[in-house]
């Protein structure tokens, strides 16, 4: 199984000011057909997850562009430019490139 | 627009079964795999189950394998996953979502207690 390892668990942010998260997976996650299949997710309290971010640096239609994922095959990073009070929530990683998809302990953001 | 709707959770005892359903809308179900995942406090995300879009490859957690089985209706447009010799540690919302989880569906709580 591929272990995912989100740093750090919890972190408090100003507003405006910039926010990072780290993850990495225990396996590659670039495939052969040049993908690394790397997603982000963010639960807002009391919602379901909602994706981000989805094969390293694709954001998902509708996600602001203060958001953008990095990396390469074992380490990446979410980063967020100016955070705003919206963007409080967990944020997840994901690995799925192969079965059991694997999901990091997640990153509670709190906003100051 | 994408929609899930799951149903079907409750409070049960240990060593009963619950079938859950998750209702899908807005795109073309059958073309499709599709994943059932979990989220309980104290252990976060889990995935649980997968099944290819023609339904002809399953695969599950080590955790549920030969008590949990999932299966699609696709003339429904209906994901399963039937929850059998539901354990304590069975309790968790259950949320089915399509492939690389790329949209989820609201989630159903199951508790399983004494």
């Amino acid at each position: 199984e591929n272990v995912m390892t989100q740093t750090p668990l919890s972190l408090s942010v100003t507003p405006g000011q910039p926010a990072s998260i780290s993850c990495r997976s225990s396996l590659s996650l670039l495939y052969g057909d040049g993908k690394t299949y790397l997603y982000w997710f963010l639960q807002k309290p009391g919602q379901s997850p909602q994706l981000l971010i989805s094969e390293l640096s694709s954001r998902f239609s509708g996600v602001p562009s203060r958001f953008s994922g990095s990396g390469s095959g074992t380490d990446f990073t979410l980063k967020i430019s100016r955070v705003e009070a919206e963007d409080a929530g967990v944020y997840y990683c994901m690995q799925g490139l192969q079965l059991p998809y694997t999901f990091g302990q997640g990153t509670k953001l709190e906003i100051k | 627009q994408v929609q899930l709707v799951e149903s079907g959770g409750g409070v049960v005892q240990p060593g009963v079964s619950l079938r859950l359903s998750c209702a899908a809308s807005g795109f073309t179900f059958n073309n499709y795999a599709m994943h059932w995942v979990r989220q309980t406090p104290g252990k976060g995300l889990e995935w649980v189950a997968y099944i290819r879009h023609d339904g002809n490859k399953k695969d599950y957690a080590d955790s549920v394998k030969g008590r949990f089985t999932i299966s699609r209706d696709d003339s429904k447009n209906i994901l399963y996953l039937q929850t059998n010799s539901l354990r304590i540690e069975d309790t968790a919302v259950y949320y089915c979502a399509t492939d690389r989880a790329i949209y989820w569906g609201q989630g159903t709580l199951v508790t399983v207690s004494s």
